[in-house]
Order: C-alpha cells, then structure tokens, then sequence
C-alpha cells in the first residue's frame, strides 16, 4: 500500500510569509496512461476539505494563484506564496494513482 | 450547482448495521468515479472505499473489507455505503466525494 508522509507537520506563519509543504510517497505516483494524481485538500476548521491543487500542479478553479504544486515520482511540494488568514486549517496531499491515500495532514497556524 | 447531500449516519451498537446514502445532484453522476472518506474525530482524513462510474469496480481499505459494501445507483444519482459488523474504530465523520466535490459529512457513532 503507498503511504504518503507529510512534513512538517505543523507550520506557524505570519500573514504575508511563503510557506512549503513536502509529501513523500513510498512509491511512485506515476501512472501507466502518463498522469500523476497527486492532490492537495485544505480543511478548514468545521469544514469539509477543499480541492486546491490536482493532477501535482493544475490549480483548482476559483483557487487563488498564491498556492502552487510541484514535483514528480515520489516528492510533492505544495508552496502559498504569501499566506493569507484565510489559508489556516489543515492540508492534506491525496494520491489516487493506486486506489486512494491521504498524507496525515500539516497544520497551518498564525504565529 | 454540483451537490453531495449525505445521509443515514446515527448511533449504533458495535456489531450492528448502518447504511449510509450520498444523494448527488449539479452533475451527470454516472460519469464520475466516486468514494467514500471518512474522519475520526480529531484525526486525518481516511479513504475508505471507492467505486468506478459503472459500479463495475469496487476498492477498499484493508480494514473495512470484507464488513463495509460501496455501491450506487445511477439512475438515481446516489452513492451507498452499507456498514456491517461496526466496530468503534469505525466511529467517524464519513464523507461521499468526488475528490473535486465533497458533502458535508455524516456523523458515524459505534458504541454500546
């Protein structure tokens, strides 16, 4: 089964700081038609996840250009350039390329 | 506007049923692919099972198989989730999804 490990898994920032998230899988996410299916969710407290980024790097419709998603194979880096306080709550990578799995979550706090 | 209305959730003793129901609506149903995930509270989130557009192909966690059953009726655009044999580590929010489209989520509670 692919286990994804996220890091940190808390992250403190101030209104305005970039931040970068890392998912590490323990297998490649690379699918045999040429997609990677590695997403990311934020939840915000209360709140069902959202959709932010698909596919390592395709920005989800009516998400903000600040977030962006990168890497290939095995590492994942989600990046919110400039972090807003509406961007606090909790990220998820999720990789559907062998049935589905979610990391376990990094924590974005106000510092 | 795409939907995901889940219900059926409620207090159940461990060993005992409950079936859960995703009514969808906003899009053709039948040409997505959709799953069931759920959350302990305080915890992160868990797939649990998921199933293809045609209800063809079914996929589950280790620890539900063999107990939970993923299903759907298309005509009626709603997802299914029948959990058998609950145990109180089922005890959780579950949530029908797309993956671009999530419910509200249903409170799952096994305890005697």
């Amino acid at each position: 089964d692919v286990v994804l490990t996220q890091t940190p898994p808390t992250l403190s920032a101030t209104i305005g700081q970039s931040v970068s998230i890392s998912c590490r899988s323990s297998q490649s996410l690379l699918h045999s038609n040429g997609n990677t299916y590695l997403n990311w969710l934020l939840q915000r407290p209360g709140q069902p996840p959202q959709l932010l980024i698909y596919l390592v790097s395709r920005l989800e419709s009516g998400v903000p250009n600040r977030f962006s998603g990168s890497g290939s194979g095995t590492d994942f880096t989600l990046k919110i350039s400039g972090v807003e306080a509406e961007d606090l709550g909790v990220y998820y990578c999720v990789q559907s390329t062998h049935a589905w799995t979610f990391g376990g979550g990094t924590k974005l706090e106000l510092k | 506007e795409v939907q995901l209305v889940e219900s059926g959730g409620g207090l159940v003793q461990p060993g005992r049923s409950l079936k859960l129901s995703c009514a969808a609506s906003g899009f053709t149903f039948s040409n997505y692919y959709m799953a069931w995930v759920r959350q302990a509270p305080t915890k992160g989130l868990e797939w649990v099972a998921s199933i293809t557009n045609s209800g063809g192909s079914t996929y589950y966690r280790d620890s539900v198989k063999g107990r939970f059953t993923i299903s759907r009726d298309n005509a009626k655009s709603t997802l299914y989730l029948q959990m058998d044999s609950l145990r109180s580590e089922d005890t959780a929010t579950y949530y029908c999804t797309r993956m671009d489209y999530w419910g509200q989520g249903v409170m799952v509670t096994v305890s005697s």
